[in-house]
């Protein structure tokens, strides 16, 4: 019962490097999103997909990059890394029907150098 | 532009009390969901409200919604040490179906024997 998988759970980047964080579901959920949580900031949406080929940008969508090319996978892209970007990165997914919870995974902790 | 509210932010609170969290948001909307998270952790789904006057229980926590009001709240009875943590409320944006989440800060709650 794997839920929403995230890899890797811990990253440490040098500023300009570029990345992939890893999201994948299981519950073929259409709905899939990445925020950010900065202490004290709550959780701020980066990037959001309505299902496979569709993406849309959250509040916070400079610097990254998403696609969508299976119901499974959603990955999201640092193009290069600032200091910025150092934060907690976390993937929900969840079914698109109004008031279905969305599942988190346990998180990428990224720091950037 | 959605905003959302949570007071307090710190909350420091004996076994045994009880006490509510406030969320309040900005426009309107038609979902709202409480999160619990603990330290280094995912999020957790507790409650989705999804119309006026809902209430919904799980244990010692109660949450409600009054749309008219743009106003959520989250009662703790008779707390326990097992409910520290820190709780957000996240608010979907207008229009229904699934998109993004826009959360409060997050409530940190600490409860002492």
């Amino acid at each position: 019962n794997a839920g929403v998988t995230q890899t890797p759970k811990f990253q440490v980047l040098k500023t300009g490097q570029s990345m992939t964080l890893q999201c994948a579901q299981d519950m073929n959920h259409e709905y899939m999103s990445w925020y950010r949580q900065d202490p004290g900031m709550g959780l701020r949406l980066i990037h959001y997909s309505v299902g496979a080929g569709i993406t849309d940008q959250g509040e916070v969508p400079n610097g990254y990059n998403v696609s969508r090319s299976t119901t499974e996978d959603f990955p999201l892209r640092l193009l290069s890394a600032a200091p910025s970007q150092t934060s907690v990165y976390f993937c929900a997914s969840s079914y698109s029907i109004t008031g279905r919870p969305q599942h988190f995974g346990d998180g990428t902790r990224l720091s950037i150098l | 532009e959605l905003k959302v509210e949570q007071n307090p932010l710190f909350l420091s609170m004996q076994e045994g009390k009880n006490y509510t969290i406030y969320c309040n948001y900005s426009t309107t909307s038609d979902r709202l969901y409480w999160y619990r998270q603990d330290p280094g952790k995912s999020l957790e789904s507790l409650f989705v409200l999804l119309s006026n006057g809902a209430v919904k229980q799980e244990g010692r926590l109660m949450a409600s919604l009054d749309t008219k009001a743009r106003l959520s709240t989250l009662h703790i009875t008779a707390a326990v040490h097992d409910l520290s943590a820190t709780y957000f409320c996240a608010v979907g944006h207008s229009g229904g179906g699934a998109d993004g989440l826009t959360f409060g800060k997050g409530t940190h709650l600490i409860i002492q024997p």
